[in-house]
């Protein structure tokens, strides 16, 4: 089975901190993807990666960026922290762009 | 218009019935398409692959219609642990889309 794991579940940070949500998959995956759920909004993808040192930005890239310098991890950075990104985030990865994500448990980030 | 759509829900239905959920996408280029289900304060979990012939696994039964532009999930003899929210994606060119998800409750 597929494990993707994500650093924390819980996470509560200040506004203007910097924020690092790091993920790591262990099925030697190609893609991985960070989204934000929001009540109502459903999933939003925030950023993409589909090899090492490659991004791409996806539909809600404002105010993070991302880093993959290792094909089994990828990080989401919020590089300072405002309250309109308090969220549930989900890290994913597949073997390829047509097949699923399998995600990971997701780190629930508050900031005050 | 949102690339891929679902009611809501809630559906409330009781235990043993049979519940149909569609799923409109609006790229008719789209390919490759999924059911997962989330379960609350939890990640998605994939649920099934949705084949343009059709896809059955136990009591889920998942059609695509291009035609007509919409997946459905068939749920047969519910049960308590099918409640859940079912998201239906479908790629969008690069990457999936993920509809909002349609909320199922399976009442005793």
């Amino acid at each position: 089975d597929v494990k993707v794991t994500q650093s924390s579940r819980y996470l509560v940070k200040r506004t203007g901190e910097k924020v690092f949500l790091e993920c790591v998959q262990d099925m030697d995956h190609e893609n991985m993807f960070w989204y934000r759920q929001d009540p109502g909004l459903g999933l939003r993808l925030i950023y993409f990666s589909y090899d090492v040192k490659m991004k791409e930005k996806g539909d809600i890239p404002e105010g993070y960026s991302v880093s993959r310098e290792k094909k089994e991890r990828f990080s989401l950075i919020l590089e300072s922290a405002s309250t309109n990104q308090t969220s549930m985030y989900l890290c994913a990865s597949s073997l390829t762009l047509n097949q699923p994500q399998h995600f990971g448990d997701g780190t629930r980030l508050s900031i005050l | 218009r949102k690339e891929v759509e679902q009611d809501p829900g809630p559906f409330n239905v009781p235990e043993g019935a049979t519940v149909a959920f569609n799923c409109t996408y609006s790229n008719s280029a789209s390919q490759s398409f999924f059911w997962y289900r989330q379960d609350c304060r939890k990640e998605p979990k994939l649920l099934m692959s949705v084949y343009s012939s059709g896809n059955e696994d136990g009591r889920f039964t998942a059609q695509l219609n291009r035609a007509s532009q919409y997946i459905s999930l068939l749920i047969r003899d519910s049960k308590l642990s099918d409640s859940a929210t079912y998201l239906c994606v479908g790629d969008g060119g690069q990457n999936f889309v993920f509809g909002p998800g349609t909320r199922l409750s399976v009442l005793p």
